[in-house]
């Protein structure tokens, strides 16, 4: 079946270092892929997506990119704050499965000042 | 405004009781999910709705009952609680579910079990 994996966390960083989560997929067809965001004690929010191959999806610093060739959506920052320390999930969906996201096991992220 | 409420925002009971979780979204959306997340952070389904109709059920067992009185309201109903029931349960919505919606999530509601 479909299925979703994240490099393991807890990944800790210094304020304006590089980040990479890397995300790699498994499904037939091609799936939509997210991520997603959850800060401590809230719910997740969309944090980008990609809809098709070669797409690019960003949104504040934030890009990763659908590569079909190599089933994989790496979440990429190349200068991280401490605000976002957070638990990111990459996710994917099919359009046949009544909107059922798919997601990993999540990436804790930790930046320090 | 609150795009996705759930109450209670926190659920402490023993086991064998049955226990109710409410969500609403003022969203407009057509589509409703639960999602159930374990003590290491795991996201995984339990149920969709479109238009108050259950479109999926993710071999959740039996004593989960999901309940849409109206587009914008999905509870969901635990009978015979167990221990392995200790999770976080979060509602989701989004504007349909055949395609790419971004699905819009509530704060959670952190079941525990003893």
């Amino acid at each position: 079946g479909d299925s979703v994996t994240q490099m393991e966390g807890p990944v800790t960083l210094s304020e304006e270092a590089f980040l990479t989560i890397n995300c790699t997929y498994t499904a037939t067809g091609y799936p939509s892929l997210f991520w997603y965001v959850q800060y401590p004690g809230e719910g997740l929010q969309l944090l980008l997506k990609a809809t098709k191959a070669d797409d690019k999806g960003s949104n504040k610093g934030f890009e990763a990119t659908y590569r079909k060739e190599t089933t994989s959506f790496h979440l990429e920052k190349g200068s991280v704050q401490v605000s976002d320390s957070a638990v990111y999930f990459c996710a994917l969906s099919r359009g046949n499965q009544g909107g059922k996201l798919i997601f990993g096991q999540g990436t804790e992220l930790s930046v320090k000042p | 405004d609150t795009a996705v409420s759930q109450t209670p925002k926190y659920l402490v009971t023993q086991m064998g009781n049955d226990k109710s979780i409410k969500c609403e979204q003022n969203l407009g959306h057509d589509t409703m999910y639960w999602y159930k997340q374990d003590s290491k952070k795991f996201l995984k389904i339990m149920f969709s709705y479109n238009n108050k109709e259950l479109i999926i059920n993710e071999t959740v067992p039996n004593r989960f009952s999901p309940k849409s009185p109206d587009k914008a309201h999905l509870n969901l109903h635990i009978n015979s609680l167990e221990l392995g029931d200790s999770a976080v349960y979060f509602c989701a919505s989004s504007q349909g579910w055949q395609g790419a919606y971004e699905q819009y999530f509530g704060p959670g509601t952190r079941l525990t079990v003893t």
